[in-house]
């Protein structure tokens, strides 16, 4: 069964923290995706991945960065948290090519910024 | 203008219904299209591709109207299981070829 995990369920930072979000996934896929969802708003990507060290921005990029070292995990990095930053993340890996439309997501990380 | 707009509902029907959502699109050029389903508080999952040719999955039904636009998904015999929200994804035709998501619809299912 795919699986893409998550680090936390559930984080309450402060503002001006640096904050790390961690994905793995056990599927060996190429893409790897940060998104964050907020009501109204949808998914919005932040910063995606196509292979290891390669990294590409999303949308929504600023105050964002992103760390792939290898190939199964790709980080999420919050420089300096701020309460705007406070969202539901959601990771997500997929193949290439045509298996770009079927993302497989973690379970996500509520992060509280206060 | 939002590049995937979808109404929220939510729409609540009762078992045994049958219900339809729509979902618009502005960019023509799109060329692949999905409907993904969150359940609450949990992580959206693929449900079905959207082909030109539309194609159906047990209950499911997915149409694609090119001319006008705009992807269908109709749900038959409603269960309770059924009870989500339903998101309309859309892939782009430049660069990475990446999804946008709409915001999802609300489906309710009552006894």
């Amino acid at each position: 069964d795919v699986k893409v995990t998550q680090s936390s369920r559930y984080l309450v930072k402060r503002t001006g923290e640096k904050v790390f979000l961690e994905c793995v996934q056990d599927m060996d896929h190429e893409n790897m995706f940060w998104y964050r969802q907020d009501p109204g708003l949808g998914l919005r990507l932040i910063y995606f991945s196509y292979d290891v060290k390669m990294k590409e921005k999303g949308d929504i990029p600023e105050g964002y960065s992103v760390s792939r070292e290898k190939k199964e995990r790709f980080s999420l990095i919050l420089e300096s948290a701020s309460t705007n930053q406070t969202s539901m993340y959601l990771c997500a890996s997929a193949s290439p090519g045509t298996g770009v439309g079927e993302q497989y997501f973690g379970p996500g990380t509520r992060l509280t910024v206060t | 203008r939002k590049e995937v707009e979808q109404d929220p509902g939510p729409f609540n029907v009762p078992e045994g219904a049958t219900v339809a959502f729509n979902c618009t699109y502005s960019n023509s050029a799109s060329q692949s299209f999905f409907w993904y389903r969150q359940d609450c508080r949990k992580e959206p999952k693929l449900l079905m591709s959207v082909y030109s040719s539309g194609n159906e999955d047990g209950r499911f039904t997915a149409q694609l109207n090119r001319a006008s636009q705009y992807i269908s998904l109709l749900i038959r015999d409603s269960k309770l299981s059924d009870s989500a929200t339903y998101l309309c994804v859309v892939r782009g035709n430049t660069g990475f070829q990446k999804l946008v998501f709409g915001t999802g619809t609300r489906l309710l299912v009552s006894p």
